[in-house]
């Protein structure tokens, strides 16, 4: 098994759709981070979380929030999805060095 | 803004020889890293070099460390093709966004055969 694994792997939704998108881990790490990437623009960081109780902005937060429902658990939610945001999604976690385990990614259509 | 950009944005080059990538950052670094992804695949963590160390290898990798001038460069040895891949940089330093892993935009490296 994947040590972080993201749900679901594709996903198309319309605009004005809610949609969640999910990832858990087996690493037993505490950080957990949730990133876009763009074709051209790297990766961008949208959210980040120290611990269950500590969650923060990342640079692109707007439009997403964010439940870290248990240290295993970090999901993202785009509360009203538009175009703009279609986009590969990557959670990922990291270890007190920072050292970062990916998930397989989520590819996200709004159309 | 980013804090990591590496340069060049693309690189293409033939088996066998070596392929050398730059990422420049911003801020002051605890350590700085190297990931690689293969198209459309989640990133895969390559080599961690602290800030005090200057320089490191791993296999047919070596990675260097100018803190003064705040740059790092990735060199890879006797590329093969499946070294064709994305290289990015990424900080673990305090930024616009806080502390966190923050990624450059990544070098696209092209080996042929």
């Amino acid at each position: 098994d994947a040590d972080v694994t993201q749900t679901p792997r594709n996903r198309i939704t319309k605009t004005g759709k809610r949609i969640m998108l999910e990832c858990s881990q087996t690493k037993g790490h505490d950080r957990m981070y949730w990133y876009r990437q763009d074709p051209g623009l790297g990766l961008r960081l949208i959210y980040y979380s120290f611990d269950v109780k500590d969650i923060n902005k990342g640079e692109i937060s707007d439009g997403y929030s964010v439940s870290r429902q248990a240290q295993a658990k970090f999901s993202l939610s785009l509360e009203s999805a538009i175009p703009n945001q279609t986009a590969l999604y990557f959670c990922a976690t990291s270890d007190s060095l920072g050292k970062a385990f990916f998930g397989q990614g989520t590819r996200l259509t709004v159309v | 803004s980013q804090q990591g950009e590496e340069d060049p944005q693309a690189l293409s080059i033939q088996e066998g020889e070596n392929a050398t990538m730059n990422c420049s950052y911003k801020t002051s670094i605890n350590n700085l890293q190297w990931y690689r992804q293969n198209s459309g695949r989640g990133l895969v963590h390559l080599i961690l070099i602290r800030s005090n160390e200057r320089e490191k290898h791993s296999g047919r990798l070596r990675v260097t460390l100018d803190t003064s001038k705040k740059s790092s460069s990735l060199l890879i040895t006797a590329s093969r093709a499946a070294d064709t891949a994305s290289y990015f940089c990424a900080t673990d330093a305090t930024s616009q966004a806080g502390t966190a892993l923050i990624f450059g935009k990544g070098t696209t490296l092209s080996v042929s055969s």
